[in-house]
């Protein structure tokens, strides 16, 4: 089993409409959670961390289930610039651990 | 303020060759990492640092040297390069806290290395 699995996608979402997808970890030691996006060919870019109280920026929401181990990522009013790949991360001892990201299609 | 710079960005070699990937940070960050993204594969963790003179092997460190002299520099040596080393590498780097702590890294913008 993967550390960290993510559902690859494509999620194809109008624009203006929600989406939302999940990330499973496998290590209940994990300590700090993030999402990352990353556009194609490019290097990835911190989009928010995750908080154990779940969090909020802009129009996007990031949520922490410790006891089921699952991030999750919700986007609002998608934009047309939010077609990209988002990086599920797990933080254990400042040691990263990706999952294999989920791909964003936001359609006209 | 640079971020974190890498180079070369594309690079050729051929089985065999040596040769040392660039990266630097002006962030003045404590911790800093290689990896490598192969696809359907994700980001890799490769060898890490968290202070100039300390390093540590991540998940693929096999075929790559590491070292931290300075708090600036994390050079990435292939020591005889490999088809299998066909990769997309990234520097990052992240200031020093807590293992707990939401810092997040920052990233280089990649090397593009292939070796035939």
């Amino acid at each position: 089993r993967k550390e960290v699995e993510q559902d690859p996608g494509p999620f194809n979402v109008p624009e203006g409409a929600t989406v939302a997808f999940n990330c499973t970890y496998s290590n209940s030691a994990s300590q700090s959670f993030f999402w990352y996006r990353q556009d194609c060919r490019k290097e990835p870019k911190l989009l928010m961390s995750v908080y154990s109280s779940g969090n909020e920026d802009g129009r996007f929401t990031a949520q922490l289930n410790r006891a089921s181990q699952y991030i999750s990522l919700l986007i609002r009013d998608s934009k047309l610039s939010d077609s990209a790949t988002y990086l599920c991360v797990v933080n254990l001892r400042n040691k990263l651990t990706f999952g294999g990201g989920t791909r964003v299609l936001v359609k006209p | 303020n640079a971020g974190v710079t890498q180079t070369p960005k594309f690079q050729v070699l051929k089985t065999g060759q040596s040769m040392t990937l660039q990266c630097a940070q002006d962030m003045n960050h404590e911790y800093m990492s290689w990896y490598r993204q192969d696809p359907g594969m994700g980001l890799r963790l490769i060898h890490y640092s968290v202070g100039a003179g300390i390093t540590d092997q991540g998940e693929v460190p096999n075929g790559y040297n590491v070292s931290r002299s300075t708090t600036e520099d994390f050079p990435l040596r292939l020591l005889s390069a490999a088809p299998s080393q066909t990769s997309v590498y990234f520097c990052a780097s992240s200031r020093q806290g807590k293992s707990e702590s939401n810092y997040g890294y920052t990233f280089g913008s990649g090397t593009r290395l292939t070796v035939v």
